[in-house]
């Protein structure tokens, strides 16, 4: 196990509706990147977060929103859903910048997204 | 524009053979290129991963094979076993900062 946890593991909403996805970076971890898996595809890099600050957003719509607490977890917020958000939703946690000086990126097990 | 692309989508090979896996990325400034290995059911996990400045890293049975020049970067897997079954994902980051990933390609190890 990675030490990064995400809650709920599976969650179903309809359009239009807000849904606030959770991860718990694993311990002394300060940066944490959410990415957002549609089935058959590889991660897509939404944001990352480094010490509470964004530091890096992807090709993603303001709808999609995120928080780090002081405690280093986060959450990923999307208001008003749309069909094509359903996808795996990621969090990866690191001490640092994933690569830089050997750091690496721990991902969680994921939060299923089905919007109706 | 798909930052990295990933061949094949699929592969089976027989326990015992090698398994090989490319990728070819775009931005000449990415400097940090992981493989990462996913099981259903849960999140990505590296593998290996290799920076522009070595043409080759090698752990266990994984090797990294990296063409600066052609843009390219290759996982092998020698002496694959069923238990290395699973979707291989390539990836390409500038400072840790954005990580791009390929589209995955299964592989099935048959016994």
């Amino acid at each position: 196990e990675t030490g990064v946890t995400q809650s709920p593991t599976h969650l179903i909403k309809t359009r239009g509706q807000q849904v606030t996805l959770r991860c718990s970076s694993q311990s002394g971890h300060n940066t944490v990147s959410w990415y957002q898996q549609a089935l058959g595809q590889g991660p897509q890099f939404i944001f990352q977060y480094y010490r509470e600050e964004e530091n890096g957003r992807g090709n993603f719509p303001p709808r999609f929103s995120g928080l780090q607490f002081p405690n280093y977890s986060s959450e990923l917020n999307v208001n008003a859903l749309e069909l094509d958000d359903s996808a795996l939703y990621l969090c990866a946690s690191s001490q640092g910048l994933a690569g830089d000086l050997g750091e690496t990126q721990y991902f969680g097990p994921g939060t299923r997204l089905l919007v109706l | 524009q798909q930052q990295v692309k990933q061949s094949p989508q699929s592969l089976i090979v027989q326990k015992g053979g090698i398994s090989i896996i490319n990728c070819a990325y775009e931005n000449t400034a990415f400097d940090y290129f992981p493989w990462y290995q996913q099981f259903p059911g849960k999140g990505p996990a590296l593998l290996i991963a290799i920076r522009p400045d070595v043409s080759e890293k090698k752990e266990g049975r994984f090797t990294i094979s990296f063409n600066k020049s052609a843009k390219q970067f290759s996982l092998h897997i020698m002496d694959s076993q069923p238990g290395d079954s699973a979707t291989y994902f390539c990836a390409a980051s500038l400072t840790g900062n954005q990580f791009y990933f390929g589209t995955g390609t299964s592989l099935t190890v048959i016994p």
